[in-house]
């Protein structure tokens, strides 16, 4: 299976602040058809996970142009550039090139 | 909009199977589009893919459960369901439905998730 590393495990920022979390696989999330098929999601506190971004770098639908994902091969970062209140709960990765599907262990954002 | 609601008996004995739906509303269960998923975390932890099926029933399992789960879809009821045979405690966990994007049998991400259903495995 592809193991997913997420850090830090936690992080506490400041509102108005950048953060950055390094999403490490243990296998190429490089597809055969050229794509990279990496995804942040995140939960916030009481509720389901929401898909942030798709395919490293794709917003999802509705997602602020404050969140930003980056990386290729094994190695990817989600960027916040300004950090918001609304913006606490629990990352994860996750990826779906090779099964079983595998998500990182997640990493707690708080103010 | 579509939704996604999960069900189930919320405390499951030890050794027996441990049985969830998904159902879907306000929208289509058979879209060429989507599997539909069943992710696990435990009290605390992380997400844990369990299996997706399609509507034609086509399904994949996660490797570390596939001896125990079976994943079935009824689309005359618009529903998904999951059977989780011979629990332990390490089965204990809040159970989510979600749908996923697929495209010519590759999964994708998901995209909508229900609000999930409590498991306690406990005698």
């Amino acid at each position: 299976d592809v193991v997913m590393t997420q850090t830090p495990l936690s992080l506490s920022v400041t509102p108005g602040q950048p953060a950055s979390i390094s999403c490490k696989s243990s296998q190429s999330l490089l597809h055969g058809d050229g794509k990279t098929y990496l995804y942040w999601y995140l939960q916030k506190p009481g509720q389901s996970p929401k898909l942030l971004i798709y395919e490293v770098s794709n917003r999802f639908s509705g997602v602020p142009e404050r969140f930003s994902g980056s990386g290729s091969g094994t190695d990817f970062t989600l960027k916040i550039s300004r950090v918001e209140a609304d913006d606490v709960g629990v990352y994860y990765c996750m990826q779906s090139v090779h099964l079983p599907l595998t998500f990182g262990g997640g990493t707690k954002v708080d103010i | 909009h579509l939704q996604l609601q999960e069900s189930g008996p919320g405390l499951v004995k030890p050794s027996e199977t441990l049985s969830l739906t998904c159902t879907i509303s306000g929208g289509s269960i058979s879209s060429n589009s989507h599997y539909w998923g069943w992710i696990r975390q435990p009290p605390g932890k992380g997400l844990e893919w369990i299996g997706s099926i399609y509507y034609s029933g086509n399904t994949y399992y996660s490797s570390s459960l596939k001896s125990r789960v079976t994943i079935s879809v009824d689309t005359s009821k618009s529903q998904v369901s999951l059977k989780v045979n011979s629990v332990t405690a390490a089965d204990t966990a809040l159970y989510y439905c979600a749908r996923q994007f697929s495209w010519y049998y590759d999964l994708y991400y998901f995209d909508l998730w229900g609000q999930g259903t409590p498991v306690t495995v406990s005698s």
